[in-house]
């Protein structure tokens, strides 16, 4: 079992629609949580990260973090052609070291 | 410069050849990652050092692969008698110092390396 789950999409809005993205996580102990976009043959560029149960917006974004169901989101308003790329959920955990656990990613297209 | 600096950011090599990727952190970032992403995946954890001390190697895939980061600035990693498998982009990440990566990680362009 992968420790971070993704749906591969792909998945596709309009142009102005809320594209919803979802993760979930194995390990009960994870306490950080990062959402990324990659754009095609681009590095990872961080969008938001979340540490407390409950939703964190930054302008379009809005975060979900669900401890409880080991679930965290990423919620585009307004989305944009612009935001087309793959979106990957990364989580750590403090008792197991630095570095983050990423999902596959999943391939967003918004359709002009 | 501002962001993380990979080096080289294309790279070809002859099976069993060996190669070396830089990484040139953010200035006043303590803790560099090295991660492998194979196409269509995310990146997986390879190492992670703070200052020049390097705290976990535990996703080196062989003893092949070697890295290092002598003055806790700019870090190489060496891959020697490369096989096929290798294919892959290599990313480094560098974040502030933090505990239990709590620290956002800030990535660069990454190396796309081609064993032929």
């Amino acid at each position: 079992q992968k420790e971070v789950e993704q749906n591969s999409g792909p998945l596709s809005v309009p142009e102005g629609a809320i594209a919803s993205l979802n993760c979930t996580y194995s390990d009960r102990g994870s306490q950080s949580f990062f959402w990324y976009r990659q754009y095609s043959g681009k590095s990872p560029e961080l969008i938001m990260s979340i540490y407390s149960n409950g939703d964190k917006e930054d302008g379009r974004f809005t975060a979900q973090l669900n401890k409880a169901s080991q679930y965290v989101s990423l919620l585009i308003r307004d989305s944009q052609p612009s935001d087309s790329a793959t979106y990957l959920c990364a989580v750590s955990n403090p008792n197991t070291g630095n570095q983050f656990y990423f999902g596959t990613g999943t391939s967003l297209t918004v359709i002009p | 410069g501002a962001g993380v600096s990979q080096s080289p950011r294309y790279k070809v090599a002859k099976r069993g050849q060996d190669v070396a990727l830089r990484c040139d952190p953010i200035s006043g970032h303590v803790s560099l990652f090295w991660y492998q992403q194979a196409l269509g995946q995310g990146p997986e954890f390879l190492t992670y050092f703070q200052n020049e001390a390097q705290l976990d190697k535990s996703g080196l895939p062989s003893d092949r692969f070697f890295a290092e980061r002598p003055e806790g600035s700019v870090s190489t990693l060496k891959i020697q008698r490369t096989q096929q498998e290798d294919s892959a982009v290599y990313l480094c990440a560098s974040s502030r110092r933090g505990r239990g990566g709590d620290q956002p990680q800030h990535f660069g362009d990454g190396t796309r390396l081609s064993i032929l």
